[in-house]
């Protein structure tokens, strides 16, 4: 069974800067994605990850994946208020089970 | 507008009253799936169907049945739901191959057993 690890759990960040979410999962997964939950939502999709070494950037985020290390990071630059939300990371394999991390919950402060 | 659709969105039951919470997707994905999401845990998935008639059990099926029976169809039946499946529920979609998989989700459905 893939675990999948994320942290920080909660992250209150001010607006303009930096930060990184770390995703860890325990064995090998074929893909890593990133999803976007805003409260009382649902979720969205944000970035999938195939292949070691991949890199995808959106506006402020970029999510990258090292299979080595069996970690993925989303990147947040010069954070604006419209990020907060929480963010899961997960991971499939090729039953086509996925396993998500337990969420970031971000706060971006003006 | 492609899109996957639940129902209901909200549910209070009493505990042994059988439910079914229904999933459609209009996007012909031949992938879909069910999961719990609950404070502190994240998602789980509970069942997840490749294709019509073929169901796979995820990661905390328990107390829970799927159909397939059509390709746009996935219902989530709890025949005795227990207070402890007290929980926001998600039906989800997808394309099945390489660089797919990519999850398209209905809206929630929040369900509470008393």
């Amino acid at each position: 069974e893939l675990k999948v690890e994320q942290n920080p759990l909660f992250l209150s960040m001010q607006e303009g800067k930096n930060y990184t979410i770390y995703c860890n999962y325990s064995t090998t997964s074929d893909r890593l994605y990133w999803y976007r939950q805003d409260p009382g939502k649902s979720l969205e999709s944000l970035f999938v990850l195939l292949s070691n070494g991949a890199v995808k950037q959106e506006g402020r985020l970029m999510a990258s994946l090292d299979t080595k290390a069996r970690l993925s990071t989303l990147h947040i630059t010069a954070a604006v208020h419209d990020l907060s939300a929480t963010y899961f990371c997960a991971g499939g394999n090729t039953g086509n089970q996925f396993y998500f991390g337990t969420g970031t919950s971000l706060t971006v402060i003006p | 507008e492609a899109q996957v659709t639940q129902n209901p969105r909200y549910l209070i039951t009493v505990t042994g009253k059988k439910l079914t919470v229904t999933c459609s997707q209009n996007m012909n994905h031949e992938y879909m799936s069910w999961y719990r999401q609950d404070p502190g845990l994240g998602l789980r998935q509970i069942y997840y169907s490749m294709n019509v008639e073929v169901t796979d059990k995820g990661d905390v099926p328990e107390g829970y049945k799927v159909s397939r029976k059509e390709k746009r169809n996935f219902p989530l039946i709890l025949e005795s739901p227990s207070p402890n499946q007290t929980s926001l529920y998600f039906c989800a979609s997808s394309l099945i191959g390489a660089g797919a998989n990519v999850l398209t989700f209905g809206a929630g459905s929040r369900l509470t057993v008393l």
